[in-house]
């Protein structure tokens, strides 16, 4: 079936310093991608939606600035946490929406900020 | 708004003893309801996709069914594998973004 790979899986940065998370469908083109941060035991809360070749769409109270998402091509989407701080500790997870309509998401990225 | 309301919060099941969970939603005008399951520490794992009342779809132990206000979610004869959290979304009629229930939390006892 279709795959979603993020990259990386885990990482570790300094407070003030920025972050990239990768986002790609392996078999299949994604003209959208959508981005969640999901805390320990709650569900997934949607960050914004990503098209691919326009601006991305965020949800309410998500700060544009600090998270910036890329969306380049039809295969990769990136999530860039900027000026990190140890609130933005958490687990990042993306989706895909494939052509008919099923959307499958990533392994998840966890960022913990020291 | 788009609501979704899952029940219970938590199930605690012995092997082989069936059971259901149930997705209550409110959108105007629904597009697909989609059922994840999610293991800890790791991305929701796709398992069905709904889009009209009455339809049902099965894989292996579990089937999903829909109507007008709600879904679905029926575990038949679970085994210890199963346990997980089950996570149903439904999408609207306007753009393909998912809003998610809060999930039921699923653990089978050998």
């Amino acid at each position: 079936g279709a795959v979603v790979s993020q990259h990386p899986s885990w990482v570790i940065c300094k407070s003030g310093t920025s972050v990239k998370i990768e986002c790609r469908s392996l078999d299949f083109q994604a003209t959208t991608m959508f981005w969640y941060r999901q805390f320990p035991k709650q569900s997934l809360m949607l960050m914004a939606t990503s098209n691919e070749g326009s601006k991305a769409t965020y949800e309410q109270g998500v700060e544009k600035d600090k998270f910036l998402i890329n969306h380049a091509s039809l295969t990769l989407s990136t999530l860039t946490v900027t000026s990190a701080h140890p609130e933005d500790s958490s687990f990042y997870i993306c989706s895909a929406s494939t052509a008919g309509n099923t959307i499958y998401f990533g392994e998840g990225s966890w960022l913990t900020v020291v | 708004e788009d609501q979704v309301t899952q029940s219970p919060e938590a199930l605690r099941l012995q092997e082989g003893e069936s059971s259901s969970l149930n997705c209550s939603y409110t959108v105007s005008g629904l597009r697909g309801l989609f059922w994840y399951r999610q293991d800890p520490g790791k991305g929701p794992e796709f398992l069905f996709t709904l889009y009209s009342a009455g339809e049902e779809k099965e894989k292996e132990r579990l089937k999903a069914t829909l109507t007008k206000k709600e879904s679905f979610l029926h575990i038949t004869a679970p085994k210890p594998e199963d346990s997980a959290t089950y996570l149903c979304a439904v999408q609207g009629p306007n753009d393909y973004k998912l809003s998610f229930g809060a999930g039921t939390t699923v653990t089978v006892r050998a």
